[in-house]
């Protein structure tokens, strides 16, 4: 089945440093890619994704780029803030039309310290 | 975005009893909710489908008995906890989507049984 494998963290940065959250998956078909991010005491929210290969995804400073060799989706963000600390999580779809259904990484901890 | 709220966000039962958990869209007409279930520092794993008006479609492995699912309403689905026991104790996470591909979510309920 489907599966997804993310970094594992915590992963703990200096504000402005360069952020890398590794991103894997396995799938039969072509999924579509998603990052979701949870702040403290908040849902789920999606942070960007990528519906097919070499698609690049964006917002708030973050990338991931859909890389269908690798099977890969690794988040990037040049310079973080205290901001974005929250867990990071990887996510693909099985492309199931407008209800689809998610398949989850673990998630990882990202705190920034001042 | 679009709001989805959940109720209780935290609850403590006895071993024996049932727990009730909502969860509502408040801005939107969710077509379909999911409900996920996450164990600490695990991934959000999908329990169960729910289309308004229809029976509840369950992922492999989880008892329908148990969790029992209710979607009466375009805003609102229940997940019951029947005859609760210890091992249920987790983080119940709901999501909502009204058609157009985007899943928003609800920020979790979490569940000690005692």
């Amino acid at each position: 089945g489907d599966s997804v494998t993310q970094m594992e963290g915590p992963v703990t940065l200096s504000e402005e440093a360069f952020l890398t959250i590794n991103c894997t998956y396995t799938a039969t078909g072509y999924p579509s890619l998603f990052w979701y991010v949870q702040y403290p005491g908040e849902g789920l929210q999606l942070l960007l994704k990528a519906t097919k290969a070499d698609d690049k995804g964006s917002n708030k400073g973050f990338e991931a780029t859909y890389r269908k060799e690798t099977t890969s989706f690794h988040l990037e963000k040049g310079s973080v803030q205290v901001s974005d600390s929250a867990v990071y999580f990887c996510a693909l779809s099985d492309g199931g039309g407008s209800n689809y259904k998610l398949t989850f990484g673990k998630g990882t901890l990202l705190t920034v310290n001042p | 975005g679009a709001v989805v709220s959940q109720h209780p966000s935290w609850v403590i039962c006895k071993s024996g009893t049932s727990v009730k958990i909502e969860c509502r869209s408040l801005d939107f007409q969710a077509t379909t909710m999911f409900w996920y279930r996450q164990f600490p520092k695990q991934s959000l794993m999908l329990m169960a489908t729910s289309n308004e008006g229809s029976k509840a479609t369950y992922e492999q492995g989880v008892e329908k008995d148990k969790f029992l699912i209710n979607h009466a309403s375009l805003t609102l689905s229940t997940l019951t906890v029947t005859s609760a026991h210890p091992e249920d104790s987790s983080f119940y996470i709901c999501s909502a989507s009204w058609g157009a591909g985007e899943l928003f979510f609800g920020e979790g309920s979490r569940l000690t049984v005692l």
